[in-house]
């Protein structure tokens, strides 16, 4: 069976500041895919990055960043010069490469920036 | 790319009456559907997918119920809405890439 933690269930950060969203799964998949996405309060899901479990680079758009530690099953989330329009709900999910595809969710961490 | 579309964007609804949201996807074919629930200040739970016409499988038992009467419409159904059927209501399409996901329906029970 799949499962995604998110053991951080609120952060709040003051503007500019670095965060670190935690986030550790588990699967018996040798091959499997990771997510992260955004919730902002609209509700609306916004994808921010896939990273295959082949491909253990740390990967870097912006003002954020993803460390993915196979030996660990983490892949941590870091928005660095946080910003207020970075508040939001923020999700790491797991998916299976083959069969029905469905994705595992984290409780999700809901962060506030403070102006 | 794909879209989904995904109405009502919010709905109140009385204990016991019931309930039909309707999901619609463009831009892909055979695609694979969920529906997914957050219920308040949770995460999010998958109820249902379907990855044909007239497939679905239940993830969790419940109140509700799925159809899939076309390629890219899916349907999330109840004949009678209780309390705890109040939550966060999400379509959604999967891709070789990732998921797309709808813009969400907020159905309150009352």
């Amino acid at each position: 069976a799949q499962k995604v933690t998110q053991a951080q269930t609120e952060i709040s950060v003051v503007e500019k500041e670095d965060v670190t969203l935690d986030c550790v799964y588990e699967t018996r998949d040798t091959t499997y895919y990771l997510f992260w996405y955004k919730q902002p309060p609209s509700g609306e899901l916004v994808f921010l990055i896939r990273r295959n479990s082949f491909d253990e680079q740390n990967e870097i758009s912006g003002r954020y960043s993803w460390n993915f530690q196979k030996s660990t099953s983490s892949f941590n989330f870091t928005i660095t010069a946080s910003q207020v329009v970075d508040s939001a709900v923020y999700f790491c999910a797991l998916r299976a490469p083959f069969g029905n595809e469905k994705l595992t969710f984290g409780t999700g961490t809901r962060l506030t920036i403070i102006p | 790319s794909q879209t989904i579309h995904q109405w009502p964007a919010t709905l109140v609804q009385p204990v016991g009456s019931p309930l039909s949201l309707e999901c619609t996807v463009e831009g892909t074919s055979n695609p694979n559907l969920y529906w997914y629930r957050q219920a308040a200040g949770r995460g999010l739970q998958l109820l249902f997918y379907s990855v044909g016409i007239g497939q679905i499988s239940s993830e969790v038992p419940q109140n509700l119920s799925a159809s899939r009467p076309q390629d890219r419409q899916f349907i999330l159904s109840s004949k009678k809405l209780l309390l705890s059927d109040s939550g966060f209501y999400l379509c959604a399409s999967s891709t070789n890439y990732g998921y797309t996901f709808g813009s969400g329906t907020r159905l309150t029970v009352v």
